[in-house]
């Protein structure tokens, strides 16, 4: 199994410009997260999905912030327009979760490194 | 506000000590608590997923115990080694609304040879 699969692996973009993030989830899996990791407030949950629907984005810094999930195989995070503050790495994990059983554990991907200059 | 305190921030130990360190979580509306071991550069990776009270979970050298009435859980590392050296994450998995996943902010663990 390829695990977790994030990309790009590193963004370098301008203040203003549009970020698009994505991730393939575990295959199996059908619960998915998105994350943000700062030096300040470590790893914050952005939004998490559970069979493809949005269960709570309250973790959404704001509506320059979307997340999409169109398929079980497939999501996006995007920032419109991007802030030199949104610089951080941006990870995203999956997990299964049974109807009637706790969520597993999270199966991180590699992350994403955005920069906004 | 749903709080997870993890304690101590870092540590230091030479290699052959054992040390623990503590994830505090809110007592009510637990589901779950999860344990993750992130080296740096890489990802965080699963260790123990706990949801019992009284549950008690070993891999190895590394072990935890989880108090849900009190709401704290104990990682301990027998014997450390260099390759130990990593933060170790806990996240809390509160119930009701939805599920949320709350991290602590990691014990970072120095094991010198």
């Amino acid at each position: 199994d390829a695990g977790v699969i994030q990309s790009p692996r590193h963004e370098v973009t301008e203040m203003g410009q549009e970020v698009t993030l994505r991730c393939k989830p575990i295959s199996g899996h059908n619960s998915l997260f998105w994350y943000r990791q700062t030096m300040m407030r470590g790893l914050e949950l952005l939004i998490y999905f559970n069979n493809n629907v949005p269960i709570d984005d309250s973790g959404m810094p704001e509506d320059r912030f979307s997340a999409k999930m169109p398929n079980a195989s497939f999501s996006t995070l995007k920032i419109q327009p991007s802030e030199p503050r949104d610089s951080a790495v941006y990870f995203c994990a999956s997990s299964f979760k049974g109807r009637e059983s706790s969520y597993n554990e999270q199966f991180f991907g590699p992350g994403t490194r955005l920069t906004v200059l | 506000i749903l709080n997870v305190e993890q304690s101590p921030q870092s540590l230091h130990v030479q290699e052959g000590d054992s040390t623990n360190f503590t994830c505090s979580f809110p007592s009510s509306n637990f589901y779950a608590l999860h344990w993750y071991r992130w080296e740096t550069a890489k990802s965080p990776e699963a260790l123990f997923v706990m949801t019992l009270n009284g549950d008690e979970k070993k891999k190895g050298r590394i072990s935890a115990t989880l108090n849900t009435k009190e709401g704290y859980s104990y990682l301990y590392i027998k014997g450390s080694q260099p390759e130990d050296s990593a933060t170790y994450l806990c996240a809390f998995i509160s119930r009701g609304g939805g599920f949320k996943t709350i991290f602590g902010a990691g014990t970072r663990l120095f094991v010198k040879a």
